[in-house]
C-alpha cells in the first residue's frame, strides 16, 4: 500500500519568513494529494490539494509543488502569522479513488514565533 | 466550519465492550470515509461508504465494521474493544468518492 513519510516533524518560523514542508511517496498510482491543517482539538481542515496533473498551485499565501518523478510534493507558506501555528498534515491518495482512502503523513507542527 | 456532524463528542468505554459512533455528512454529499487518528499521529483510514455499500478498507480488522444510510448518515461500529482503539474518530464526508473530503469534530474514544 501507499506509504507517505513528512518532514520535518516540528517547524519553528518567524513571523513574516516562509515555511516549507515536504512529504514523499511511495505509490506511482497516487493521483491525489490534499493538505491539511489541524489546531489542538478541532478538525482537520482542507487548505489545498493537487492532482496529479497539476505541478503548482497558488491560494493566496499558500502554494503546493508536485514533482510525480520524484514522487514529492511540498506545501509552502509565505508572510507567516501566529494564525498559522497548527500541525500541518499531507496526504496521498492513489486511482482507486475514495475507495482507496487517504494516506497521511505524521504530521508537521509548526509554530510561528512572534 | 464544514457541515459534517459527529456524535457523541467523548466516550468512555471497557475493554471487551462494543461502541457506535454516528456522523452525519454536509448537505448533498453520498460518501463518508472513517479514520482513526490517535495521539500525535496522522489519520489512518478506516474504511469508505459510497451510497450505503462499503467500497474500500484500510488495514483494520474486521470487528470494525460500518453502515450507511439512505440519507447518507454513517455508523461506525467497534466490537471487542482493546485499550489501543483508544484515539480520536474522524469521519470525513465527500460530495461523490474520490472527491474532496471534508472533515467533521470527531469523536474522542477512551477505553479503559
Amino acid at each position: 500500500g501507499e506509504n507517505v513519510e513528512q518532514h520535518p516533524s516540528t517547524l519553528s518560523v518567524q513571523e513574516g519568513d516562509s515555511a516549507v514542508i515536504k512529504c514523499t511517496y511511495s505509490d506511482s498510482a497516487s493521483n491525489y494529494f490534499p493538505w491539511y491543517k489541524q489546531e489542538l482539538g478541532k478538525r482537520p481542515q482542507l487548505i489545498i490539494d493537487t492532482r496529479s496533473n497539476v505541478g503548482e498551485k497558488k491560494d493566496q499565501r499558500i502554494a503546493v509543488t508536485l514533482n510525480k518523478t520524484a514522487k514529492h510534493f511540498s506545501l509552502h507558506i509565505t508572510e507567516t502569522q501566529p494564525e498559522d501555528s497548527a500541525v500541518y498534515f499531507c496526504a496521498a491518495r492513489g486511482r482507486g479513488g475514495g475507495a482507496d482512502g487517504l494516506t497521511f503523513g505524521k504530521g508537521t507542527h509548526l509554530i510561528i514565533q512572534p | 466550519e464544514t457541515g459534517v456532524t459527529q456524535s457523541p463528542t467523548h466516550l468512555i468505554k471497557t475493554r471487551g465492550q462494543q461502541v457506535t459512533l454516528r456522523c452525519s455528512s454536509q448537505s448533498g454529499h453520498n460518501t463518508v470515509s472513517w479514520y482513526q487518528q490517535a495521539l500525535g499521529q496522522g489519520p489512518q483510514f478506516i474504511f469508505q461508504y459510497y451510497r450505503e455499500e462499503e467500497n474500500g478498507r484500510g488495514n483494520f480488522p474486521p470487528r470494525f465494521s460500518g453502515l450507511q444510510f439512505p440519507n447518507y448518515s454513517s455508523e461506525l461500529n467497534v466490537n471487542a474493544l482493546e485499550l489501543d482503539d483508544s484515539a480520536l474518530y474522524l469521519c470525513a464526508s465527500s460530495l461523490d468518492s474520490g472527491d474532496e473530503q471534508y472533515f467533521g469534530p470527531g469523536t474522542r474514544l477512551t477505553v479503559t
